[in-house]
C-alpha cells in the first residue's frame, strides 16, 4: 500500500458528461501529481501540484481541469467526456524525488 | 520528449538475466525505475540521480550514464515475480518545470518456470 488513496475505483459514464476523481497524497507529501494511463499505453503526466499551487503542466487538456485543496487533497475534473478519454488516471504524490502511485481510477466512458 | 526503451518486450525462463534501456535524447537530472503489473498502480524500483552511480533492488540494479543520457536496469536471476511492465521515467530538472517525470513506452518482461 503506497497510502496515496484514489476514488472512485472504477466510473463509467456516457460521452458529454463530467466526472471528478479524487486523490489523498500520503501523509506529510505535499505534490501531487496526475497521470493517463490509456489501454497498453505508458503513462502520460498531465499536471503537477505542490502546495496548492499549480507547478508543472503536461499534455493536459483543456476539457480537463485539476486542483488542489489545502488540506492537499487534490481533484481532477473532466468534462465533455469523448470515447477516447477512457483509460485508467493515476494520482501520485511526493515529498523529494521520489513518486507513489494510488491504485487508480479506471474510467469508461460509453 | 518520451525517453526510448528497449526492448519493448522480452520473456525469460526463470533465472535468466535481462537488460532494459532507456535513451533520451535531453540531459536528464535523475532516472527512475517503476514495475506496474497488469491493472496495477506501478510500484517505484530505485531512483539514479546524476553521477551514474549504480543503484540495487534486491537482484534489480541499475546504472545511469549522464554522458549517454542513458539509463539501463539489470534483471538477474530473474524470478517469476519479476514479471510486469517496467517503466522508466526521466527528469530534466528545469525550475519552472516542477519534477514532473516523462515515462518511456514501457518493456513488457514475461518471467516462465
Amino acid at each position: 500500500d503506497s497510502g496515496v488513496t484514489q476514488t472512485p475505483k472504477h466510473l463509467i459514464t456516457a460521452t458529454g458528461q463530467r466526472v471528478t476523481l479524487r486523490c489523498s497524497p500520503r501523509s506529510g507529501d505535499l505534490s501531487v501529481y496526475w497521470y493517463q494511463q490509456s489501454l497498453d499505453q505508458g503513462l502520460q503526466f498531465l499536471i503537477q501540484y505542490y502546495n496548492g499551487e499549480e507547478r508543472a503542466k503536461g499534455n493536459i487538456l483543456e476539457r480537463f481541469s485539476a486542483q488542489q485543496f489545502p488540506d492537499l487533497h487534490s481533484e481532477l475534473n473532466l468534462s465533455s467526456l469523448e470515447l477516447g478519454d477512457s483509460a485508467l488516471y493515476f494520482c501520485a504524490s511526493g515529498g523529494g524525488n521520489i513518486q507513489y502511485f494510488g491504485a487508480g481510477t479506471r474510467l469508461s466512458v460509453l | 520528449q518520451q525517453p526510448v526503451q528497449s526492448p519493448q518486450a522480452v520473456i525469460l525462463r526463470e533465472g535468466e538475466d535481462a537488460v532494459i534501456n532507456c535513451s533520451s535524447s535531453k540531459a536528464l537530472y535523475s532516472v527512475h525505475w517503476y514495475r506496474q503489473k497488469h491493472g496495477e498502480a506501478p510500484i517505484f524500483l530505485m531512483i539514479l540521480l546524476k553521477g551514474g552511480e549504480q543503484k540495487g533492488h534486491d537482484k534489480i540494479s541499475a546504472s545511469f550514464n549522464e554522458k549517454k543520457q542513458q539509463s539501463s536496469l539489470y534483471l538477474t536471476a530473474s524470478q517469476l515475480s519479476y514479471s510486469g511492465t517496467y517503466f522508466c521515467g526521466t527528469e530534466i530538472r528545469i525550475k519552472a518545470a516542477g519534477n514532473k517525470l516523462t515515462f518511456g513506452g514501457g518493456t513488457r518482461v514475461l518471467v516462465k518456470p
